[in-house]
């Protein structure tokens, strides 16, 4: 079966540090993308970063990377930096190749900024 | 702001009723994707068209239909509302449904409250 685990509820984390929010996934597929989305408490569901299965090369977006480790099946997502408008549930997901682009969803982290 | 829009913002009915939920697509994404979220929870997908034709169905209700229309926007019907249909809607857009992946971009949602 696909699925997404997102083993931790809720983080928390200092204004201005660092945190690390995991993600692992179970696929018997090669050739997949795996992406996080934010969801603020507007409920908003906004891309934060995506990540090819085929490309070795971490993904950055500013603020936001990845530790993809495809043996492993994990991604987690970096938040270097911290901000108030971090603050939001997290969801990792992923599709494959011949999916129709269905996304396959974590159940989400919530992370709580500590000013 | 995503591009993709969905009416009404938010909608309060009674138990037995039916509604309909509209999606505009952002310009150019032939791909419309519908999911429920209910409160605290992830995304359950529903149902996927492309350029009118229904791709895939997820966990779709038999209560509840879909359609994509010639201009590429979308509706989605909700009838014999129960209590439990209460939960935010989205509509999410994507420029193709094979190939090259591309991303999932949400509209802002649809409220639906059922009393």
């Amino acid at each position: 079966a696909q699925t997404v685990t997102q083993s931790q509820p809720e983080m928390s984390v200092q204004e201005a540090e660092t945190v690390t929010l995991s993600c692992t996934y179970d696929t018997s597929e090669s050739d997949y993308y795996l992406f996080w989305y934010k969801q603020p408490p507007s409920r908003q569901m906004i891309l934060v970063i995506r990540q090819e299965a085929y490309k070795q090369q971490n993904a950055t977006e500013n603020r936001f990377s990845v530790n993809f480790q495809k043996a492993a099946k994990s991604f987690s997502l970096k938040i270097s930096d911290s901000q108030l408008g971090d603050a939001a549930m997290y969801f990792c997901a992923y599709t494959i190749w011949d999916s129709n682009y269905q996304l396959i969803w974590g159940a989400g982290t919530k992370l709580i900024i500590k000013p | 702001d995503s591009g993709v829009t969905q009416t009404p913002k938010h909608l309060i009915t009674a138990t037995g009723q039916r509604v309909t939920l509209r999606c505009s697509p952002r310009s150019g994404d032939l791909s419309v994707y519908w999911y429920q979220q209910s409160l605290d929870q992830g995304l359950q997908f529903l149902i996927q068209y492309y350029n009118g034709e229904e791709r895939a169905k997820g966990n779709i209700l038999e209560r509840f239909s879909a359609q994509q229309f010639p201009d590429l926007h979308s509706e989605l019907n909700l009838s014999s509302l129960e209590l439990g249909d209460s939960a935010l809607y989205f509509c999410a857009s994507s420029p193709r449904a094979s190939g090259r992946i591309y991303e999932q971009y949400f509209g802002p949602g649809t409220r639906l409250t059922v009393t």
